[in-house]
C-alpha cells in the first residue's frame, strides 16, 4: 500500500481563516487528488494534478486552490473558510499500472469551521 | 462526460443475510474497480475488472463485470459485522480523474 500523508488531522477554526492542508506522498506517483467528503456520503473532487506543474479543477474547486511544486507534495489552500466548509478532506495519489489506474487514500483531515 | 449509478444507496441487513451492490453506466466500461471505506476512514482498493464477463472473488466478495461491459455487482455472502461500510466502484476515463460512484453504505446487525 502506498504511503500517503495528511496534515493536520483534525483542525478547528474560525470563519475567515485561511488554512492549508497538506498530502505528502512517497511513492513518487504522478497523479494525486483532493476530495471533499461528508460522512458515509459520495466523494466530491475538488482539484486533481497530473504531475508537476500540473493542476485541474474538479466539482468543488471554485473555494480552494492547490499547487503542486514538486512530486510528492500536494498543498490545498481555502482562502477564507467558512462553516459550509466543514466536512473531511481525502487526498489521494494514482499508480497507474498496465495503464489503469488505482488511487491510494491518505487518512483524510476533518475540519470543522465554527 | 462518465458517469455511474450505483444502486442502492443504503442497505442494512442482518448478520449472515447476503448483499449485493450494483454500479451501471449507459456507456461501455474499460474497467471498473471496487474500494471500500470503513466508518470514520478512507477508501481503500479492493480489485479491479476488466475483461467482459469476469468474475474475481476475495473470500466472501464476488465481483462481476457484465457481459456487455456496463455493469458490475459486488456481493457479499453471510455479512458479518466487519463488512459495515461504504462501497464504491469507480471507472477510469482517459484523459480525466478516475470517477467514483455515489457508493452503497451498507450496515449489518448482529
Amino acid at each position: 500500500e502506498a504511503d500517503i500523508y495528511q496534515t493536520p488531522r483534525y483542525l478547528v477554526i474560525g470563519t475567515g481563516k485561511k488554512i492549508t492542508l497538506e498530502c505528502s506522498q512517497t511513492m513518487g506517483h504522478d497523479k494525486m487528488y483532493w476530495y471533499q467528503q461528508d460522512p458515509g456520503m459520495e466523494l466530491h473532487l475538488i482539484h486533481y494534478s497530473y504531475g508537476v506543474n500540473s493542476t485541474e479543477k474538479g466539482d468543488l474547486s471554485s473555494e480552494s486552490t492547490v499547487s503542486r511544486i514538486r512530486t510528492e507534495h500536494f498543498p490545498l489552500t481555502l482562502e477564507s473558510a467558512r462553516p459550509s466548509h466543514t466536512s473531511q478532506y481525502l487526498c489521494a495519489s494514482s499508480d497507474i499500472a498496465g495503464g489503469w489506474e488505482t488511487q491510494y487514500f491518505g487518512p483524510g483531515t476533518r475540519l470543522l469551521v465554527l | 462526460g462518465q458517469q455511474v449509478m450505483q444502486i442502492p444507496q443504503y442497505q442494512h441487513v442482518q448478520e449472515g443475510e447476503d448483499f449485493t451492490t450494483y454500479c451501471n453506466s449507459s456507456t461501455t466500461l474499460s474497467n471498473i474497480q471496487w474500494y471500500k471505506q470503513r466508518p470514520g476512514g478512507h477508501p481503500v482498493f479492493l480489485i479491479q475488472l476488466v475483461k467482459s464477463g469476469e468474475v474475481k472473488k476475495q473470500k466472501r466478495l464476488t465481483f462481476q463485470f457484465g457481459e456487455a461491459k456496463k455493469n458490475s455487482s459486488l456481493h457479499i455472502t453471510a455479512t458479518q459485522t466487519t463488512d459495515v461500510g461504504t462501497y464504491f466502484c469507480a471507472v477510469n476515463q482517459a484523459g480525466t480523474a478516475l470517477i467514483f460512484g455515489k457508493g452503497t453504505t451498507l450496515s449489518v446487525s448482529s
